[in-house]
C-alpha cells in the first residue's frame, strides 16, 4: 500500500523568504507524484506533477519540486513567497497501475506573514 | 467552460439518515472520483466511476455507494450516517482518452456534510 508523509503540518514564513515543504512517499511500484494547493473554502487545485522525464518540475507561479527516487521524496520549494501563497498544500502519489486514484498526505499549512 | 460542480455545498443530517451528493464533471471528462476530506486531514479516495461502472474502490464500507449517469455526472450515497462521516466530500473529474492519463484531476469545491 502507498503512503505519503508530509513532515511539517504548519510552516510559517515571512514574505519574500524561501520555503520548502517536505514530502516523502512509500510505494513498491513506479509512481506519479503531485502537489495540490487548497485555499480556504475551496477545492484542490493542481500545482505541479511528475509523470516521467525530468525530475525537476515547475509551476507557473514559481514553485518547483524535484523527484528523488533514491530518497523517495518530492519536496516543494519556492525561492521567494508572497502573502497570496498562504494556503494548505497537499502532496499526493498514484501508482502507475492505478490511474486517477491518489493517496494524499495530511497537508502542510503554509502561512506567509508580512 | 464550467469546471466540476457539486451540490449541495453544505448540509446537515442526523445519525442514521441517508444522504445523496451530486457532481457534474468538467466538460469533456468521462471519469469521476470521490474523496472524503475529514477536518485537518488529506482527502481519502472513496471510489471512481468510468463508463457508468465502479472501477476502483478505497477502504470505505458498503454504506458508501455511487452511481454514474450516461451524461457522466455522478452521485455519492451514504446510508446509516455516523458522526464520523462528517467531512468535506470532493468530486474530481478526469479524461481517460486515447492518449492515456495526463495526470490531472479537476476538483470541485466540495459538499460539506455535518452529521449530528
Amino acid at each position: 500500500a502507498q503512503s505519503v508523509t508530509q513532515l511539517d503540518s504548519q510552516v510559517p514564513v515571512f514574505e519574500e523568504a524561501p520555503v520548502e515543504l517536505r514530502c516523502n512517499y512509500s510505494s513498491s511500484v513506479s509512481v506519479y507524484l503531485f502537489w495540490y494547493v487548497q485555499y480556504p473554502n475551496q477545492g484542490l487545485q493542481l500545482l505541479l506533477k511528475y509523470l516521467s522525464g525530468s525530475t525537476l518540475v515547475e509551476s507557473i507561479n514559481g514553485f518547483e519540486a524535484e523527484f528523488n527516487k533514491s530518497q523517495t521524496s518530492f519536496h516543494l520549494r519556492k525561492p521567494s513567497v508572497h502573502i497570496s501563497d498562504t494556503a494548505e498544500y497537499f502532496c499526493a502519489v498514484s501508482d502507475r497501475g492505478s490511474n486517477y486514484k491518489l493517496t494524499f498526505g495530511k497537508g502542510t499549512l503554509l502561512t506567509v506573514n508580512p | 467552460d464550467a469546471g466540476v460542480t457539486q451540490s449541495p455545498t453544505h448540509l446537515i443530517k442526523t445519525r442514521g439518515q441517508q444522504v445523496t451528493l451530486r457532481c457534474s464533471p468538467k466538460s469533456g471528462h468521462d471519469t469521476v472520483s470521490w474523496y472524503q476530506q475529514a477536518l485537518g486531514q488529506g482527502p481519502q479516495f472513496i471510489f471512481q466511476y468510468y463508463e457508468e461502472e465502479e472501477r476502483q474502490r478505497g477502504n470505505f464500507p458498503d454504506r458508501f455507494s455511487g452511481h454514474q449517469f450516461p451524461n457522466y455526472s455522478s452521485e455519492l450515497n451514504v446510508n446509516a450516517l455516523l458522526l464520523g462521516d462528517s467531512a468535506l466530500y470532493l468530486c474530481a473529474s478526469s479524461l481517460v482518452g486515447t492518449g492515456g492519463w495526463t495526470g490531472e484531476l479537476f476538483f470541485g469545491e466540495g459538499s460539506r456534510l455535518t452529521v449530528l
